[in-house]
């Protein structure tokens, strides 16, 4: 039961660079997010995807874009990496949008340097 | 703009003592969350509190909910080395899920 997969593990940019975060559930949820977690600060939600075809700005979306390719998958794009992006990167998805308990991947840690 | 905030950030307790940990949040809900996370690890849903004055119990951790003083508590009795970890509110409130600070609990011998 694989549940949320995230990919890649790990990822060192240089400033500039472009990369996509994968992440993937297997449960047939409606409802996928990315958070990014920076020591102190807990987690802060970058976009969410309420469901299939539907995507919205979280607390901290500026310097990333989503794509929520099917109910399975919600990539995360940063198009030209900052040393501020520096993280650790978390994907979740949710059955439905309110109500329900979330279900972590196991993260991406990205360096920009 | 939803805010939640926990307190203490950083906790030092004795194995076999009792300890509260608060979680405030800025407007109404009913839906509260609490998650666990190990060191380097992800988080782990610990309970889903979905009405005022929900109580949820798991083991020696219990959770409660006052959605009239926008309060959550999260109560540890008889702390053991295994809980030690970090633990994190999140709130509802329309379409997203917003997270606290997190507090960092240490269990020592």
């Amino acid at each position: 039961n694989a549940g949320v997969t995230q990919t890649p593990k790990f990822q060192v940019l240089k400033t500039g660079q472009s990369m996509t975060l994968q992440c993937a559930q297997d449960m047939n949820h409606n409802s996928m997010y990315w958070y990014r977690q920076d020591p102190g600060m807990g987690l802060r939600l970058i976009y969410y995807s309420a469901s299939e075809g539907t995507t919205d700005k979280g607390e901290v979306p500026n310097g990333y874009n989503v794509s929520r390719l099917n109910k399975r998958e919600f990539s995360l794009r940063l198009e030209s990496a900052a040393p501020s992006q520096t993280s650790v990167y978390f994907c979740a998805s949710k059955k439905d949008i309110l109500n329900t308990e979330a279900f972590f991947g196991q993260g991406t840690r990205l360096t920009v340097v | 703009e939803l805010k939640v905030e926990q307190n203490p950030l950083f906790l030092s307790m004795q194995e076999g003592k009792n300890y509260t940990i608060y979680c405030n949040y800025s407007t109404t809900s009913d839906r509260l969350y609490w998650y666990r996370q190990d060191p380097g690890k992800s988080l782990e849903s610990l309970f889903v509190l979905l009405s005022n004055g929900a109580v949820k119990q798991e083991g020696r951790l219990m959770a409660s909910l006052d959605t009239k003083a926008r309060l959550s508590t999260l109560h540890i009795t008889a702390a053991v080395h295994d809980l030690s970890a970090t633990y994190f509110c999140a709130v509802d409130k329309t379409s997203d899920m917003r997270f606290g600070a997190g507090t960092r609990l240490t269990v020592k011998p």
